[in-house]
Parts: C-alpha cells; sequence; structure tokens
C-alpha cells in the first residue's frame, strides 16, 4: 500500500515553459487535493476534486489547472511558469476519518 | 471566516518541558480540527485531531485541547523531546461537500536537549 506517490520530487523550470506534476493513489478515495506550501504562509489550496470527472477551484487556483479521469490520479498542470510558483507542491487524499494523506511533495524553482 | 490563526510562529523549549501551541477559528460550521507533524522534507503527517463535542483528547504525550465558546483550540507536547522537533500545523474541516482542510500557518519547534 503506497499511499499518494508524487513525481518528481525536484524540478527546476525556466520562465514560461510548462509542466505536470503528477499525485497517484491506491486507497481508492474519491476526494483529493493539491496544496502548495510557502515558508511562513501555511498550505495553501489549489484545486481539490470530489470524484473522477469532478473537480474545482481552491484559493489560489491562476496560473493552475487539473484534470480527474480516474480516482486514481489527479495531475496539476503548470502552463508558463512564473517565479511565483516556486513552492513545494503537495497532493493529498481523504482518509475514511476524515484524516488527509499526504505525498512527500514536489519542489518546484522557476528561474 | 475561512481563515485558522495559528501562534506562535515558533517556539523554543527544553528537553523534557511543555510545548504550547494555539490555534483560533470563526467559522462555527467546521467540525474536525486536525494537528499535523511535518518533518523537513517530508509531506505532513496526521498527528492527532478533535472533534467539538469533545474538550480534550489525548494520544501519548500530546494533548489537544478543545474549547467550543472560545473557537479555541490547542496543542500540549508533554516532555517535549528533541525528535519533537518539526513544524506544526492546525486545521479545521469545512465540512460538506467539499471536505477542505483550512490550515493555520504553522509553528515551528525547536526542543533542545
Amino acid at each position: 500500500n503506497a499511499g499518494v506517490t508524487q513525481t518528481p520530487k525536484f524540478r527546476i523550470l525556466k520562465i514560461g515553459q510548462s509542466m505536470t506534476l503528477q499525485c497517484t493513489q491506491d486507497m481508492n478515495h474519491n476526494y483529493m487535493y493539491w496544496y502548495r506550501q510557502d515558508p511562513g504562509m501555511g498550505l495553501k489550496l489549489i484545486y481539490y476534486s470530489v470524484g473522477a470527472g469532478i473537480t474545482d477551484k481552491g484559493e489560489v487556483p491562476n496560473g493552475y489547472n487539473v484534470s480527474r479521469s480516474t480516482t486514481e490520479d489527479f495531475p496539476l498542470r503548470l502552463e508558463l511558469a512564473a517565479p511565483s510558483q516556486t513552492s513545494v507542491y503537495f497532493c493529498a487524499s481523504r482518509t475514511r476519518d476524515y484524516g488527509y494523506t499526504f505525498g512527500s511533495g514536489t519542489r518546484l524553482t522557476v528561474v | 471566516q475561512q481563515q485558522v490563526k495559528q501562534s506562535p510562529q515558533s517556539l523554543i523549549v527544553q528537553k523534557g518541558g511543555i510545548s504550547i501551541i494555539n490555534c483560533a477559528y470563526e467559522n462555527t460550521a467546521f467540525d474536525y480540527f486536525p494537528w499535523y507533524q511535518q518533518f523537513p522534507g517530508k509531506g505532513p503527517a496526521l498527528l492527532i485531531a478533535i472533534r467539538p463535542d469533545v474538550s480534550e483528547k489525548k494520544e501519548g504525550r500530546f494533548t489537544i485541547s478543545f474549547n467550543k465558546s472560545a473557537k479555541q483550540f490547542s496543542l500540549h507536547i508533554m516532555d517535549s523531546q528533541p525528535g519533537d522537533s518539526a513544524t506544526y500545523f492546525c486545521a479545521a474541516l469545512d465540512g460538506g461537500a467539499t471536505n477542505k482542510l483550512i490550515f493555520g500557518t504553522g509553528t515551528l519547534l525547536a526542543v533542545q536537549p
């Protein structure tokens, strides 16, 4: 049981490039979330999904996009990367008792 | 209304001491209050959680105290150990269809040997 798996762990992007952060969970959870973590700012919700085919915006969705074609996968797409998107990104899925299980994160630097 | 305010931002405690982190919220619809522990380079991990119908929950050295009328809750770490040094986040669940967690800004705890 791998839980929530995120890839890649680290990435450096140039301004204007695009990339997809991958997130996969094997717990058959319907609810999945993408957060970004900036120093001293806690975790901010980017996008979330309540099931396959259903996604919605969180607090800070600008510059990002998501899709949810299967229960297991919830990729986060960055189009036209900007320095403001330098952050650590965490994917999470909801466990049975409301607790979230987080992945180990993707550290992204945009230069 | 959707914020969770956490304090202090950082905390230094001697080994064996008590670490106390406080959080406050406004939205009375929040119905689940977890605490997460995060070590450097790792994702947050659920530490302990409480529902608003309970005033205190204890798991080992970790205790959540919950004051529903004041809309405040706190984490107490008894007999703090150097291995407890981490960032701690409180959170509140915005229930309903989306079940979104609203996080506090985090407290960096350092336990000195």
